[in-house]
C-alpha cells in the first residue's frame, strides 16, 4: 500500500541546536516534495520544494535532502530558535496528471529556550 | 496583500443541515483545492479544481460537494449525507497545476456538530 509517514512524536530540542525531520514514503514515485509549516489553528505556510533530481536544498537556516532511493527526504532547521517550535509537512508531488500533493500527518517540534 | 480568504473561522453544525464553507483568493489562482485535516492525520483532499467550471473528486468526496462559478471562489458544502464533519477543513490554490508551484492555504474553518 502506499505510505507518507512522519514522525508521530514530538520532537524536542535546545535552542541553537539543529532540528532533523523525517519524510518516509513507500510505493509513490514523487516528481518533487514539498515542505510546509503549520501554526496552531493556522493554516500551512510553504517552506521549500525539492524535485527528484535535486539532492540538497538549502534556504536561510533551512535544508532539505531528497534521497529517491531511500525514499526519504530530511528537513533540517540550524541554529534552531524557540519561534520555531510548530508542526512541519511534507507533501509529494507530480506524481499523476492531477497534479495532486500527498501530505504526510506531521511532526511537531519544540524548541526550548 | 494576495491571499486566501476563509470563512468563517468557527462553524457549527446541527443535525440534518447543510453547511456552506467560504473560500475566496485573489492571487489569480487557476487550481483550488479543499482538504479536510483530523488530529494525527495528513490533509486529506476533498474536492479540487484546475480551472473554473470544472472540479473533480478528491480521496473523500462522500457527503460533500462544491461549484467554481467564478476563478477567485471555490464555495464547500457539507451535506447532511457527512455522517462525521467534525474537522479543520482548509482551502488552497496554486498557480497553473504542473509548474511545481507551492500551494497557498487559507487560516482554515473549524467545524463542529452541535
Amino acid at each position: 500500500s502506499q505510505k507518507i509517514e512522519q514522525n508521530s512524536e514530538a520532537l524536542n530540542i535546545q535552542e541553537g541546536k539543529t532540528a532533523t525531520l523525517t519524510c518516509n514514503y513507500t510505493n509513490y514515485s514523487p516528481a518533487y516534495l514539498q515542505w510546509y509549516r503549520q501554526d496552531p489553528g493556522r493554516g500551512p505556510v510553504f517552506l521549500l520544494l525539492i524535485r527528484e533530481n535535486e539532492k540538497e536544498k538549502r534556504k536561510e537556516r533551512l535544508k532539505v535532502t531528497f534521497d529517491t532511493t531511500l525514499k526519504q527526504s530530511l528537513f533540517h532547521i540550524t541554529a534552531s530558535q524557540p519561534a520555531d517550535s510548530a508542526t512541519y509537512l511534507c507533501a509529494l508531488g507530480g506524481m499523476d496528471s492531477s497534479y495532486k500533493l500527498i501530505f504526510g500527518s506531521g511532526t511537531r517540534l519544540l524548541v526550548r529556550p | 496583500d494576495g491571499g486566501i480568504t476563509q470563512s468563517p473561522k468557527y462553524l457549527f453544525r446541527k443535525e440534518g443541515q447543510n453547511v456552506t464553507l467560504s473560500c475566496e483568493q485573489n492571487l489569480n489562482h487557476d487550481a483550488m483545492y479543499w482538504y479536510r485535516q483530523d488530529p494525527g492525520q495528513g490533509l486529506r483532499l476533498i474536492y479540487y479544481s484546475q480551472i473554473v467550471n470544472d472540479f473533480q473528486k478528491g480521496d473523500i468526496a462522500e457527503g460533500y460537494s462544491v461549484s467554481r462559478e467564478k476563478k477567485e471562489s471555490f464555495p464547500l458544502t457539507v451535506t447532511s449525507a457527512q455522517k462525521n464533519p467534525t474537522a479543520f477543513y482548509l482551502c488552497a490554490s496554486e498557480k497553473p497545476p504542473g509548474t511545481n508551484q507551492p500551494q497557498h492555504f487559507g487560516d482554515g474553518t473549524r467545524l463542529s456538530i452541535l
